[in-house]
């Protein structure tokens, strides 16, 4: 059974437009992550959340919201969307960080996002 | 901040060939030092980590070693096959934070 699923795998959208993509988790963890990749490049850390009702900016949080409803469950918003924006996103989920003691983040299966 | 270059963009091989794949870092921590695989359509996946304390990492065939002294780290396989095509992605864990820092991939191809 995948412990992170992502929906929808995949998504066309309008410039301007609003744009919601989900992320479930099934590992019981407490640490939630979005990332975005683009072709030729290494996942770059959009936003997380270590508990319900909170999020935390990452490297890259512009033009992009996140909400954690759950400890379940992760969205990240798209308000205005942009050519930018198109890339695949990346949701993962870990039991936390633990400093020394890397706790792995397992990797949903990805969402491409198309903006026209 | 934290820092990953991986130069290798693409390397092509041949089953039973060696692999070898090579990222430098940067960084003000104590750093865990790690290699992600994604197959296509798939999310990354863990496929090594190693830490200042033990110096390298084995599985499924594969070897990761670091460099202190050149803050480099390594990936090699002595003989791949196709199954091993993949993306391979070198990441920094920041041990204060959690947080991980991606190189850009390295895309292997395997062919029989």
């Amino acid at each position: 059974e995948a412990a992170v699923t992502q929906s929808p795998r995949s998504k066309v959208a309008v410039t301007g437009g609003k744009v919601t993509l989900s992320c479930h988790q099934t590992n019981n963890h407490d640490y939630m992550y979005w990332y975005r990749q683009d072709t030729g490049h290494g996942l770059r850390l959009i936003h997380y959340s270590y508990v319900a009702d909170s999020t935390e900016k990452g490297d890259i949080p512009d033009g992009y919201k996140a909400s954690r409803p759950s400890q379940e469950n992760f969205s990240l918003i798209l308000e205005l969307a942009s050519l930018s924006q198109t890339a695949v996103y990346f949701c993962a989920s870990s039991d936390g960080d633990r400093g020394s003691n890397y706790a792995e983040q397992f990797f949903g299966p990805g969402t491409r996002l198309t903006v026209l | 901040g934290d820092s990953v270059t991986q130069k290798q963009g693409q390397v092509t091989l041949s089953e039973d060939d060696f692999l070898f794949i090579n990222c430098t870092y940067s960084t003000t921590t104590y750093p865990t030092l790690l290699w992600y695989v994604q197959y296509l359509g798939q999310g990354p996946q863990l496929l090594l980590k190693v830490t200042t304390a033990n110096n390298k990492g084995i599985s499924r065939g594969f070897e990761a070693t670091y460099d202190k002294g050149t803050t480099s780290f390594h990936l090699q396989k002595a003989s791949v096959q196709e199954s091993d095509s993949a993306v391979y992605f070198c990441a920094l864990a920041n041990t204060n934070t959690g947080k991980l820092t991606f190189g850009d991939g390295t895309v292997l191809t395997v062919k029989p």
